[in-house]
């Protein structure tokens, strides 16, 4: 079956435009996770979606940034006004339940968006 | 702060020889390690989890835990340049069944 799809793969664009990433996770998966990855830098949570729980938003760094999940399965990062130290590897994840520390459930991750800010 | 610290390398292993990755973590309450394999320009596949104190093997791939120390490894044996990556080490957050801590990773080349 299909994996995790992102689109763009590659987004570059000037400060202080809006941006859009797309992410289509595993079908059947409940949980979804957005992720930023920027060179020598661990992976930086950003937000979670679990069902039609309340998101995690609590690693999203500033109110530019924001995240929808529709019908429990596509996602959207919106970045508005971009700045230059936005430029990263923006991965999405996703996973049958969410349970993050068990190995049942393990992430399956897209290939990412890599957006440079000019 | 929770934190988790690998080498950031390149760690270069001639072809054949053992690998050995490491990981330290900042919270004692961790209980799931994973690592993380992640080729460039592409997105992470999980490799290995571990829970216990000990080695846990799979195949070229073992992983150790130690509790007390704060300290989690990976072993590849017979090293193939097929497996040169960056190897991410991730934790779970204690008190979250779903949020994970990574390493910034160790970049691996295996010559030939």
């Amino acid at each position: 079956g299909a994996g995790v799809s992102q689109s763009p793969s590659n987004k570059v664009t000037e400060k202080g435009k809006d941006v859009e990433l797309r992410c289509d996770p595993i079908s059947g998966h409940t949980a979804l996770y957005w992720y930023r990855q920027s060179l020598g830098q661990g992976l930086e949570f950003l937000i979670y979606f679990q069902g039609n729980s309340a998101p995690d938003k609590s690693g999203l760094p500033s109110d530019r940034f924001s995240a929808e999940r529709t019908g429990g399965s596509v996602s959207t990062l919106t970045i508005q006004r971009t700045q230059q130290e936005d430029s990263a590897v923006y991965l999405c994840a996703s996973s049958s339940s969410g349970q993050a520390s068990s190995y049942n459930s393990p992430l399956h991750f897209g290939n990412g968006t890599r957006l440079t800010v000019t | 702060q929770k934190e988790v610290e690998q080498n950031s390398g390149p760690l270069s292993v001639p072809e054949g020889a053992i690998a050995s990755l490491n990981c330290t973590y900042s919270d004692r309450g961790s209980q799931s390690f994973f690592w993380y394999r992640q080729y460039s320009g592409k997105s992470p596949e999980l490799i290995m989890f571990i829970y216990s104190n000990g080695d846990k093997e799979d195949g070229r791939f073992t992983a150790q835990l130690n509790k007390a120390s704060q300290y989690v490894s990976l072993l590849i044996r017979d090293s193939q340049p097929s497996d040169s990556a960056t190897y991410l080490c991730a934790v779970n957050f204690y008190g979250s069944n779903y949020q994970l801590i990574w390493g910034a990773g160790t970049k691996l080349i295996i010559k030939p």
